[in-house]
């Protein structure tokens, strides 16, 4: 079955570290690519998207994903993580065949210390 | 105000209740969408509808209907629900389910099922 894995459940870091969250989908073919966040109590707000060309995406505050075919991986990166980046992060992936079609991954919740 | 609009924000029901769930969007969106949101699980999309047109059931219990009188506003309506129903419903739209696009979402509707 067609499916969107986010490895880690909670991630923890201290402000000004690295940031990577992983995302795999197991779709063939053609994909639109998503990262959505999720702040305490708000709705979720795209962060950045990949539909075609240079798979190195850059998002809305400092976020960047890379798109890499071969691994049917869409991680998400910031160099340096701050404590208002503390929320939930779900990739998406939609193949371009079936736009109906948006899965989700079970999502990642970033706490960032101060 | 993420331009969708869901109404109203906390509901609980009874098993044996009917009470309806509401969307409305003010983006000129042409496709709206339910999905399922479960503590630790992926977001569940139920159903799409696009241009008023029902496009998608992802296998959804009867219990479950949906009514998209206009592009403007979904309803969710529940009936005879179980407990396992408690969850965070999310409504979204997006400009023609056809074409893609990202998604906006609404703020949910937290439901719990006693």
């Amino acid at each position: 079955a067609q499916s969107v894995s986010q490895h880690n459940h909670h991630v923890i870091l201290s402000e000004a570290a690295s940031l990577e969250l992983g995302c795999n989908y197991s779709y063939g073919g053609t994909v639109n690519l998503f990262w959505y966040v999720q702040y305490p109590g708000q709705h979720l707000q795209l962060l950045l998207k990949y539909f075609s060309g240079d798979p190195l995406v850059k998002g809305i505050k400092g976020f960047e994903a890379e798109f890499i075919k071969s691994k049917f991986s869409f991680n998400l990166r910031k160099p340096s993580v701050q404590w208002s980046d503390t929320a939930e992060y779900f990739c998406a992936v939609r193949p371009s065949y079936n736009n109906n079609d948006m899965r989700f991954g079970a999502g990642t919740r970033l706490t960032v210390k101060p | 105000e993420t331009g969708v609009t869901q109404t109203p924000r906390h509901l609980v029901m009874g098993m044996t209740n009917k009470k309806s769930l509401k969307c409305e969007q003010h983006l000129g969106h042409n496709a709206m969408y339910w999905y399922k949101q479960s503590a630790k699980k992926p977001l569940e999309l139920m159903f799409v509808y696009n241009f008023k047109e029902q496009t998608e059931n992802n296998s959804v219990p009867s219990r479950f209907s949906p009514e998209c009188p206009n592009s403007s506003h979904l309803f969710l309506h529940l009936h005879t629900l179980q407990p396992e129903d408690s969850a965070l419903y999310l409504c979204a739209s997006s400009q023609d389910a056809r074409t893609g696009g990202s998604y906006t979402f609404g703020s949910g509707t937290r439901l719990t099922v006693v």
